[in-house]
């Protein structure tokens, strides 16, 4: 069974950093490209960041040059790196797995609140 | 960026009828491999969301078969042939065709 587990969400000032983790389960994991999505409180959906299978790292405009995503094949765990955090970086970041092209698998979410 | 555009917003339905949402993309969704480039997805109150359809009409595992896609090129459409209670949510659209996915704003489905 296919299982994402996000942590690394809390309560962070702006300016601050943060490291999210998303450790996976079930599945050959350097198969499979991962992608973080997130959701401000009552807002829809927004695409991050996508590892693909061979290592290429895609990032949303808002998050160029502040976000890192990596993997770790080792540890089944994909990161996002998170510098330079925003009042607007708040929000539910989910991670989830690819197959093709969609989003057959996401975790519970982490929180992660940018606010002095 | 391809812009995606869902309608209605807001969608009461009485349990056993039909449902219907539409979504629109900014440009076409048909990829080379002749496969059009839409997923639905479903969030239930509280829960992360979840896969219903990929490639404009293919139902994930476990989706009923009530869930039903089509369209093609820019328009396509989600359809519920007979609405539970279980179904209440915010469906989302997803332009796949792009690494850089855009999402619809959502349609909040709810019982009358």
């Amino acid at each position: 069974e296919v299982h994402l587990l996000e942590s690394g969400g809390s309560l962070i000032q702006p300016g601050g950093s943060l490291r999210l983790s998303c450790a996976a389960s079930g599945f050959t994991f350097s198969n499979h490209a991962m992608t973080w999505v997130r959701q401000a409180p009552g807002k829809g959906l927004e695409w991050v960041s996508t590892l693909s299978g061979t290592g290429t790292t895609y990032y949303a405009d808002s998050v160029k040059g502040r976000f890192t995503i990596s993997g770790d094949n080792s540890k089944n765990t994909i990161y996002l790196q998170m510098n330079s955090l925003r009042a607007e970086d708040t929000a539910v970041y989910y991670c989830a797995k690819q197959s093709d092209a969609s989003y057959d698998y996401w975790g519970q979410g982490t929180l992660v609140t940018v606010s002095s | 960026e391809i812009v995606m555009t869902q309608s209605p917003l807001s969608l009461p339905v009485t349990p056993g009828e039909p449902a219907s949402i539409s979504c629109r993309s900014s440009q076409s969704l048909l990829h080379s491999n002749g496969f059009h480039y839409l997923d639905w997805y479903l969030q239930k109150p509280g829960q992360s969301p979840q896969l219903l359809i990929s490639l404009g009409f293919k139902r994930a595992s476990g989706v009923p078969d009530r869930f039903s896609g089509s369209g093609s090129g820019t328009d396509f459409t989600l359809k519920i042939s007979r609405v539970e209670a279980e179904d209440v949510g915010v469906y989302y659209c997803m332009q796949a065709l792009q690494t850089r996915s855009t999402f619809g704003l959502g349609t909040k489905l709810e019982i009358k």
